[in-house]
């Protein structure tokens, strides 16, 4: 069975610092994607990166980027220059398998970012 | 453009009661899903439809129903509540394929069951 796990429960940054929140997974699978996702207090989950399992380069997207480590199986996400709306819950997630086009997503259990002024 | 809207966005029921949760999406996403996040814990997927007319079972499925009533919404059913089905709900929908096709969620539905 696929795995995430998101090792850091917590992490507290200083605003304007770089951060790095951990992702490992676990699949046999060649072809799988790996997504992340924020989820701010208000409780919506806002979609940040994607990274596919057959990309030749890192994803990023505009502070956002994820340092893609193939054959130690880590997609950790690094968010420049970090802000006060980036306090928020951080979500890891590997699209399982496609069942008829359907992306099955499964879930780490979450990093809470802090971002301190 | 609303995405996807859930109702409603907090419920109280009495184990044993039944309710449907209603997810709608104005994407034209072929594929919706329904997840549950529990305290301290990230989303599981309890069901999902690939497309108009098939829906499937995903992790935690037990005591749920679901429908896919059209292309734009999926509904959640609840036949007797149980006080483990406390959760937050989230109904999501994306197109269908693969690569970068992420997911969008609704607002969640916050569910006591007392």
């Amino acid at each position: 069975a696929q795995k995430i796990t998101q090792t850091q429960p917590g992490m507290f940054v200083q605003e304007k610092e770089a951060v790095t929140l951990d992702c490992t997974y676990d699949t046999s699978d060649p072809s799988y994607g790996l997504f992340w996702y924020k989820q701010p207090s208000s409780g919506e989950m806002i979609f940040l990166i994607y990274q596919g399992s057959y990309d030749q380069q890192n994803a990023t997207e505009g502070r956002y980027s994820l340092n893609f480590q193939k054959a130690r199986k880590s997609a950790n996400l690094v968010i420049s220059a970090s802000q006060l709306g980036d306090s928020a819950m951080y979500f890891c997630a590997m699209r399982e398998a496609t069942i008829q086009g359907a992306q099955k997503l499964v879930f780490g259990q979450g990093t809470r970012l802090t971002i301190n002024p | 453009n609303a995405g996807v809207t859930q109702t409603p966005k907090f419920q109280v029921l009495k184990t044993g009661q039944s309710m449907t949760l209603q997810c709608a999406q104005d994407m034209n996403h072929n594929s919706m899903y329904w997840y549950r996040q529990d305290p301290g814990m990230g989303l599981r997927l309890i069901y999902y439809s690939a497309s108009e007319g098939t829906t499937d079972k995903g992790e935690v499925p037990n005591g749920y129903n679901v429908s896919r009533l059209n292309k734009r919404e999926f509904s959640l059913r609840l036949e007797s509540a149980a006080p483990s089905q406390t959760s937050v709900y989230f109904c999501a929908s994306s197109e269908r394929g693969r690569g970068r096709l992420e997911q969008y969620f609704g607002p969640g539905t916050r569910l006591t069951v007392t």
